[in-house]
């Protein structure tokens, strides 16, 4: 069954400054898709960036980056440029093609001024 | 392009009542997921309809069930709640071409069980 880890329950970083949140996943397909979903305190989920596996190019939207290792399982998230608005719970994803998402236990992050 | 849209938004049931939940996806998409949010179990996948059938199923016992109508919009049913059944209940849609399954959320029913 498809796993996905995220190790840091909490983060935190100072305005402008860049942060990485760390995400794993295990899986034995070779084709599936892996995203980063954004929750802040509103409770709406939002999309922050998707990446396609058979893609060697990182995804990038914006101030939001990935750092995408297909043989080592990993997906991590980059936050440059980090603002008070990136205060959220982010949400490391996993989907392989028609099936369900499944989803990390999430990281925490905070934003200080 | 208007986005997923749940009603209601809050809800307050007791123990043994059945409630249903509603959810619009956006225009276009055919798949609609359901989803169960809590602080204990996190982010736990119910169901997933395509075109009003059911695709796949998460493990929930039979109490939790759904149905898609012809138009997308989808219901989620719970028979006879319990304390446990009180969380953020989440859907999302997905379906255009190019996207890859990318699901769109709406904003959450949070239901209440007394």
């Amino acid at each position: 069954a498809q796993t996905v880890t995220q190790s840091q329950p909490e983060m935190s970083v100072q305005e402008a400054e860049t942060v990485t949140l760390s995400c794993t996943y295990d899986t034995s397909e070779s084709d599936y898709y892996l995203f980063w979903y954004k929750q802040p305190p509103s409770r709406q989920m939002i999309l922050v960036i998707r990446q396609e596996a058979y893609k060697q190019q990182n995804a990038t939207e914006n101030r939001f980056s990935v750092n995408f290792q297909k043989a080592a399982k990993s997906f991590s998230l980059k936050i440059s440029d980090s603002q008070l608005g990136d205060a959220a719970m982010y949400f490391c994803a996993y989907r392989s093609v028609t099936d369900k998402l499944i989803f990390g236990t999430g990281t925490r992050l905070q934003v200080f001024p | 392009k208007a986005g997923v849209t749940q009603t209601p938004r809050y809800l307050i049931k007791t123990r043994g009542q059945q409630v249903t939940l509603s959810c619009s996806p956006i225009s276009g998409h055919r798949s609609v997921s359901w989803y169960q949010q809590t602080p204990g179990q996190g982010l736990q996948f119910l169901f997933e309809y395509f075109s009003e059938t059911q695709r796949n199923k998460g493990n929930f016992p039979g109490r939790f069930s759904g149905r898609q109508f012809s138009n997308s919009r989808s219901e989620m049913n719970v028979s006879t709640l319990e304390l446990g059944d009180s969380a953020l209940y989440l859907c999302a849609s997905s379906g255009l071409a190019g996207e890859g399954d990318t699901q769109y959320f709406g904003p959450g029913t949070r239901l209440t069980v007394l």
